[in-house]
């Protein structure tokens, strides 16, 4: 089992430019969500998803778009990154979504928008 | 507005002795508790979680308690060594699903040999 993964592990954009973040899970997890750390401000939620097919916003959702593509995979869209996106984005997975439920966490995307 | 605080200062402990992490919360009333360990470069990982009705839980040398009435939870390591030199993060749960308040800022902990 690979658990979570993501693509890419680094990415340096230009401000105005769109990118992808992948993620994908191989445990059968319903719920999938993504997350921003920045120092001092720890894990924050960007977007969740409880079940394929659906999707809702978190804390900081402000220019980001998702996609639950289906039940393994999750994306992260940044239309026009701006600076105050650089950031390490977090894909996590849950089997229920449920509060009790252990988040499983990919190793990150450490983006960079100059 | 409901707010997670964790020392956000590193806290720098010998090894061999107990380090004792906090973690506070404010307009918040949590069913339950969960902390995790997050190394450099990498995601975090789930350690323990408490419940309300569970004062305290232990997993070999970790013991978290959970006080409702003071609103924290505490993290105990005890015979701390150098590998347990992380990032410790607690993430409240209210019941019900999903809530957009999730994590705490998390304490850098250093066990120094």
């Amino acid at each position: 089992n690979a658990g979570v993964t993501q693509t890419p592990k680094f990415q340096v954009l230009k401000t105005g430019q769109s990118m992808t973040l992948q993620c994908a899970q191989d445990m059968n997890h319903n719920s999938m969500y993504w997350y921003r750390q920045d120092p001092g401000m720890g894990l924050r939620l960007i977007y969740y998803s409880a079940s394929e097919g659906t999707t809702d916003k978190g804390e900081v959702p402000n220019g980001y778009n998702v996609s639950r593509l289906n039940k393994r995979e999750f994306s992260l869209r940044l239309e026009s990154a701006a600076p105050s996106q650089t950031s390490v984005y977090f894909c996590a997975s849950s089997e229920t979504g449920q509060p009790t439920d252990t988040q499983y966490f990919g190793p990150g995307t450490r983006l960079t928008v100059l | 507005s409901q707010k997670i605080e964790q020392n956000s200062e590193a806290l720098n402990i010998q090894e061999g002795k107990t380090a004792t992490l906090t973690c506070n919360y404010t307009n918040y009333s949590p069913a339950y508790l969960q902390w995790y360990r997050q190394d450099p470069g990498r995601g975090p990982v789930f350690l323990l979680l408490i419940r309300e009705n569970e004062k305290e839980k232990r997993k070999e040398r970790l013991k978290v308690t959970f006080d409702t009435t003071l609103k924290q939870s505490l993290f105990h390591i005890t015979a701390s060594q150098p590998a347990d030199s992380a990032t410790y993060l607690c993430a409240p749960r209210r019941s019900g699903g999903y809530q957009k308040v999730t994590f705490g800022t998390g304490t850098k902990l250093q066990v120094i040999p």
